[in-house]
């Protein structure tokens, strides 16, 4: 059973600049999150879709945002990059509450230059 | 806020020995808690899930629960090199709000 797919893996951008990613989650998970994580802070909650529809959003400004679609793969946007948004962009998915657990992709390094 | 409290270490553990995690939490209403392993460079692999209080084994994995003490750890049995990795606890409301981790203990098995 394939993963949850992350791409692209590794992404430079320019400040100012906007960026989306990617998230295909495990087959059958409806549920997908996607995480923050930089040495600093380590992993932070950004939000969480369920049936296309946003449940919660951690605590990010409003350039962060995301979508889920039918198919229940997601994107993540991000506009007017700063350079503090450089970090390793993990998405999870879950079967459903995610009580039985999350499991992640291998994530999307972002360097904003 | 909720939040989750790991002792960033690193713990160092002679291979071979029993290596004690722990992290605590500040949300009672915490209903899920689990624990990942995040090796350097790569993304977090979920290795323990606890609900309820008391212990749950997993071949060398024994996580523990003590929700009155809102106390969550680990213990990894006849601990190998390959278990050196950072180990996150995360906590979960069981809702929409996502997993709240602690920052991660850095566990260094010495062969």
């Amino acid at each position: 059973k394939a993963g949850v797919t992350q791409t692209p893996r590794y992404l430079i951008k320019t400040r100012g600049q906007q960026v989306t990613l990617s998230c295909s989650p495990i087959s059958g998970h409806r549920s997908v999150s996607w995480y923050q994580q930089t040495p600093g802070q380590g992993l932070q909650f950004l939000f969480e879709y369920f049936s296309e529809t946003q449940r919660n959003k951690g605590n990010f400004p409003g350039r962060f945002s995301g979508r889920q679609f039918s198919n229940s793969r997601s994107e993540m946007n991000v506009s007017t990059l700063e350079l503090g948004d450089s970090a390793l962009y993990l998405c999870a998915s879950s079967a459903g509450t995610g009580l039985s657990g999350y499991t992640f992709g291998s994530g999307t390094r972002l360097t904003v230059v | 806020q909720k939040e989750v409290e790991q002792n960033s270490g690193p713990l160092s553990v002679p291979e071979g020995a029993i290596a004690s995690l722990n992290c605590t939490y500040s949300d009672r209403g915490s209903q899920s808690f689990f624990w990942y392993r995040q090796y350097s460079g790569k993304s977090p692999e979920l290795i323990m899930s606890i609900y309820s209080n008391g212990d749950k084994e997993d071949g060398r994995f024994t996580a523990q629960l003590n929700k009155a003490s809102q106390y969550v750890s680990l213990l990894i049995r006849d601990s190998q090199p390959s278990d050196s990795a950072t180990y996150l606890c995360a906590a979960s409301g069981g809702g929409a709000d996502g997993l709240t981790f602690g920052k991660g203990t850095h566990l260094i098995i010495q062969p």
